[in-house]
């Protein structure tokens, strides 16, 4: 059983601090990660891919990957409330371009 | 550019029925993937469509059943609903064999089986 792991939160942290958004996974042939963003009664938006090991910045926001450890985190600099949401790991299945296997998201609050 | 379009926006059944729901994908998009998101979970994976045949699927029973058609639209069909079924359904769009595996989601459909 191919698995995504998230701390299910809720994480709150304080206007304009960083947030640290963690992910594991089981399936150590998976080449794709991603996040997604997810507001209450919303779909998923997605806001972040990474294929390589190492950092990927965009904006405010930064992917890291981690191959070895099959780790995957999502740091948000300089948080807005606006940012408050559901986070979603997602992981490619394999190298099959098919499926995501998600997590069951972290849910970030973001105080003025 | 028009991104994915689901529709309806929300439907109400009882159980037993059978529920069609429908799913254009973004400009450019070859492939569909279909989602079932129950409250408080994260997606999970349906089936994929690409060139008008399902070509993956994930751990759902044959009551689920969908199609593509040549315009790369998608249908997915659910019989005999259970009070189970009721969830959001996903439909993610994303073009095979790119470089950069990404998928776009549509707004959803919230399926209400009482």
């Amino acid at each position: 059983q191919k698995e995504v792991e998230q701390n299910s939160g809720p994480l709150s942290v304080p206007e304009g601090a960083i947030a640290s958004l963690n992910c594991t996974y089981s399936d150590r042939g998976s080449q794709s990660f991603f996040w997604y963003r997810q507001y209450s009664g919303k779909s998923p938006e997605l806001i972040m891919s990474i294929y390589s090991n190492g950092d990927k910045e965009d904006g405010r926001f930064t992917a890291q990957l981690n191959k070895a450890s099959q780790y995957v985190s999502l740091l948000i600099r300089d948080s807005q409330p606006s940012d408050s949401a559901t986070y979603l790991c997602a992981v490619g299945d394999g190298g099959s371009q098919g499926n995501l296997i998600f997590g069951k998201g972290t849910k970030l609050s973001v105080k003025p | 550019d028009a991104g994915v379009t689901q529709s309806p926006t929300h439907l109400i059944k009882t159980r037993g029925q059978q529920v069609t729901l429908r799913c254009s994908p973004k400009s450019g998009h070859d492939t569909v993937s279909w989602y079932q998101q129950a409250l408080g979970q994260g997606p999970q994976f349906i089936f994929q469509y690409y060139e008008e045949e399902e070509r993956q699927r994930g751990n759902f029973p044959d009551r689920f059943s969908g199609h593509q058609f040549p315009n790369y639209s998608s249908e997915l069909n659910v019989n005999a609903l259970l009070l189970g079924d009721s969830a959001l359904y996903l439909c993610a769009s994303s073009v095979l064999g790119a470089s950069h595996y990404e998928q776009y989601f549509g707004p959803g459909t919230r399926l209400t089986v009482t």
